[in-house]
């Protein structure tokens, strides 16, 4: 139990539906992310969220659309998605801006995603 | 261009002997390294770190070597269990960076064989 908890662990989705992957922190922390990671290929950031403020959006596809509204909540609403979409999207949270940081991160379990 | 490298994709090891994984990075800027373990369908969770003011930290059967001057750090696992059979990912970061996420490596395949 990391104290980050995402949902749903997995989702099966067509490339017309909009659907959205939930991730809550109970850490205290002030920066969340999205993380994918896809078979043999290193963890991507997608996203990174600091003091409910977008700081960083990796070059990802507008068919990903975060949403951050609290610093314990993280939204990714995900809507047209392709196949090759289909991945584990892991969330991490770390203490973030104002800290002594080491850049530490918590991850979720992930939501495994399957894109029809 | 990877700033943070693990070469080999995966390794196989027989219980009880030693594991080692190796990491390579190239931003000598990086002064804090951790490993991370990840089993099937889990998050990653952290396992071990160092700081890049040492070059040795130890917990248990897990030790994390550092060689900066070569950009090398390496974790061994002694004695290996099959429990320890997981992806292992190589992460570096700037300490006190804010937000700056920390860099991954691709990670390696750890089976250990009874």
């Amino acid at each position: 139990e990391t104290g980050v908890t995402q949902t749903p662990r997995h989702l099966v989705m067509g490339m017309t539906n909009k659907k959205s992957l939930k991730c809550e922190q109970h850490l205290g922390h002030n920066a969340m992310y999205w993380y994918k990671q896809s078979a043999k290929k290193p963890l991507e950031l997608m996203f990174v969220y600091s003091l409910e403020e977008r700081v960083e959006n990796n070059s990802v596809p507008s068919r990903f659309s975060p949403e951050c509204p609290n610093s314990s909540h993280l939204f990714l609403h995900l809507h047209t998605l392709q196949p090759e979409d289909s991945a584990l999207y892991l969330c991490a949270s770390t203490l973030g801006p104002g800290t002594v940081n080491t850049g530490e991160l918590f991850f979720g379990e992930g939501s495994r995603l399957t894109v029809l | 261009d990877q700033q943070v490298k693990q070469n080999s994709p995966s390794l196989s090891v027989q219980e009880g002997r030693i594991s080692i994984l190796n990491c390579d990075y190239t931003n000598s800027m990086f002064d804090y390294f951790l490993w991370y373990k990840k089993y099937p369908a889990e998050g990653p969770t952290f396992l071990i770190s160092i700081s890049s003011i040492k070059d040795k930290n130890e917990d248990g059967r897990f030790t994390v070597f550092l060689n900066k001057s070569a950009k090398h750090l390496s974790l061994h696992i002694v004695p290996s269990q099959p429990g320890d059979s997981a992806v292992y990912f190589c992460a570096a970061s700037l300490v006190n960076s804010g937000n700056t996420p920390l860099v991954f490596g691709k990670g390696t395949r750890l089976s250990v064989i009874a």
